[in-house]
């Protein structure tokens, strides 16, 4: 499969623990994309990288989300402390240049109990 | 801020009859609209999208037509089957380089057979 992939697929963990999750992009796609979605909404952008750059966060991340993409190839994204209202499903998408078609992984669904 | 708007939504039609989903975007900067669908537990899936040097686009039984002067764009499905029973999100780039999209708040289709 030479599509978006994401792990783990799904996560559940106690309120106040880290978790990571970790995205590896279609190969060659500078650019890699994190969302959140929760039930009923559409996906929320959260940040972005082309290559190994972060070129926006949203306003909206809390300093508890932190997103690497070190040698511009796969991304991880670890929340400290979660919370409750973390639950989501936590998507990545890629794509090839600026202004491209972004591809989605299968995400990984949170649950913070 | 940025901001999409998508109407209606939900949508429930007979087999076979034609369904249209509108949105509106905010940033006049925006030259990029995909459409995407997403089945209950899976990732969004692009369908269709349009640029903005063209009014309007078709792929079989899907099309999209694009008013830049009003900003806003729509969907078209015609000869509805009951596999095209989904969420169906519209989205525009905004922001910092344009690189993040925006999506609307989803319209659930049904088609009933």
């Amino acid at each position: 499969d030479t599509g978006v992939s994401q792990n783990p697929r799904h996560k559940i963990t106690k309120r106040g623990q880290n978790v990571t999750f970790r995205c590896d992009p279609i190969s060659e796609h500078n650019r890699l994309y994190w969302y959140r979605q929760t039930l009923g909404q559409g996906p929320e952008f959260l940040t972005y990288f082309q290559n190994e750059a972060q070129l926006e966060k949203s306003r909206l991340l809390s300093d508890r989300f932190s997103a690497e993409r070190p040698k511009g190839s796969f991304s991880t994204l670890e929340i400290q402390r979660t919370e409750q209202g973390d639950s989501a499903m936590y998507l990545c998408a890629s794509s090839q240049n600026h202004a491209e078609t972004q591809y989605f992984g299968p995400g990984t669904r949170l649950l913070v109990l | 801020g940025e901001n999409v708007e998508q109407h209606p939504s939900t949508l429930s039609v007979q087999e076979g009859d034609s369904a249209v989903i509108k949105c509106t975007y905010s940033d006049s900067a925006s030259n990029y609209f995909p459409w995407y669908k997403q089945e209950l537990g899976k990732r969004p899936q692009l369908i269709i999208d349009i640029r903005s040097n063209v009014g309007e686009k078709k792929d079989q039984r899907i099309a999209v037509t694009l008013n830049k002067t009003a900003k806003h764009f729509s969907l078209h499905i015609t000869e509805t089957q009951p596999e095209d029973s989904a969420v169906y999100f519209c989205a525009a780039p905004s922001g910092n380089q344009g690189g993040k999209l925006i999506f609307g708040q989803g319209t659930e289709l049904s088609v009933k057979p």
